[in-house]
C-alpha cells in the first residue's frame, strides 16, 4: 500500500489529453513539492516534472503538473503512441522522513 | 556528461549480504544528496535510503532500517550500500540517483541502469 494513491491504469486515443491524480496527505503532497517520472519498459525512470510545476530541460510541454491541496496531478496534451508507460508521482513525507511514491499509473494510448 | 553505474548486485540467500556501489562522474558529487531507489519486479517504485553531501544524515524507509547502511565515499565519487539479513521482499532493481538540484532530496533528475538483487534459496 503506497503513501501517496494514484489510479492504476488510464487511457486515451493518440492526439487526446490525459490527466493522473496522486493523491496524499498534510505530511507529503500537502507542505512539499511533488515530482513526476515516466517509466518505459526496461527503463529507469525519467524526471518529467519537479517542483510541482517545473519541467527539466529537453521535456515537452505537452506535459504539465498541477496541485492543490494534498493532491498533485500530471496533464499529458497531444498524445502519442510513445507517451505509454508508467507514470510516477513522488515527493518527500514529512513526518515520515522519506521519499515517497505513488503506486504507479499505466498510461495505454489506444 | 552525468553518469550513475551501479554494480554489485547478484543472487544471494535469505539472510545473506550484498553491498552494491555507484560509480557517479560527470559533476562534483560531494555537493549532491544521493539516493537509492528500488522497484521489484513488476511493482512500483520505492525509494530506499538516501545521504547528505558529507554523510552527516542519512534517511531509510522503514522496511530496511536496522539491516541497510547507506555510505558516501566523495574521494572515490563513489556511493554504496550495505544489505545484511536479506529477505525475499528485497529482491529488486536497485537505481543510484540523483536530485535535480545539490539540495534535492527528491526530484530525481539522473538515475544509474539499475543492478538487481536477488535474494532467494
Amino acid at each position: 500500500q503506497s503513501v501517496l494513491t494514484q489510479p492504476p491504469s488510464v487511457s486515451a486515443a493518440p492526439g487526446q489529453k490525459v490527466t493522473i491524480s496522486c493523491s496524499g496527505s498534510s505530511s507529503n503532497i500537502g507542505n512539499n513539492y511533488v515530482s513526476w517520472y515516466q517509466q518505459l519498459p526496461g527503463t529507469a525512470p525519467k524526471l518529467l516534472i519537479y517542483d510541482n510545476n517545473k519541467r527539466p530541460s529537453g521535456i515537452p510541454d505537452r506535459f504539465s503538473g498541477s496541485k492543490s491541496g494534498t493532491s498533485a496531478t500530471l496533464g499529458i496534451t497531444g498524445l502519442q503512441t510513445g507517451d505509454e508507460a508508467d507514470y510516477y508521482c513522488g515527493t518527500w513525507d514529512s513526518s515520515l522522513s522519506f521519499v515517497v511514491f505513488g503506486g504507479g499509473t499505466k498510461l495505454t494510448v489506444l | 556528461e552525468v553518469q550513475l553505474v551501479e554494480s554489485g548486485g547478484g543472487l544471494v540467500q535469505p539472510g545473506g549480504s550484498l553491498r552494491l556501489s555507484c560509480a557517479a562522474s560527470g559533476f562534483t558529487f560531494s555537493s549532491y544528496w544521493m539516493s537509492w531507489v528500488r522497484q521489484a519486479p513488476g511493482k512500483g517504485l520505492e525509494w530506499v535510503a538516501n545521504i547528505k553531501q558529507d554523510g552527516s544524515e542519512k534517511y531509510y524507509v522503514d522496511s530496511v532500517k536496522g539491516r541497510f547502511t547507506i555510505s558516501r565515499d566523495n574521494a572515490k565519487n563513489s556511493l554504496y550500500l550495505q544489505m545484511n539479513s536479506l529477505r525475499a521482499e528485497d529482491t529488486a532493481v536497485y537505481y543510484c540517483a540523483r536530485g535535480l538540484h545539490s539540495s534535492s532530496l527528491h526530484n530525481f533528475l539522473y538515475w544509474g541502469q539499475g543492478t538487481l538483487v536477488t535474494v532467494s534459496s
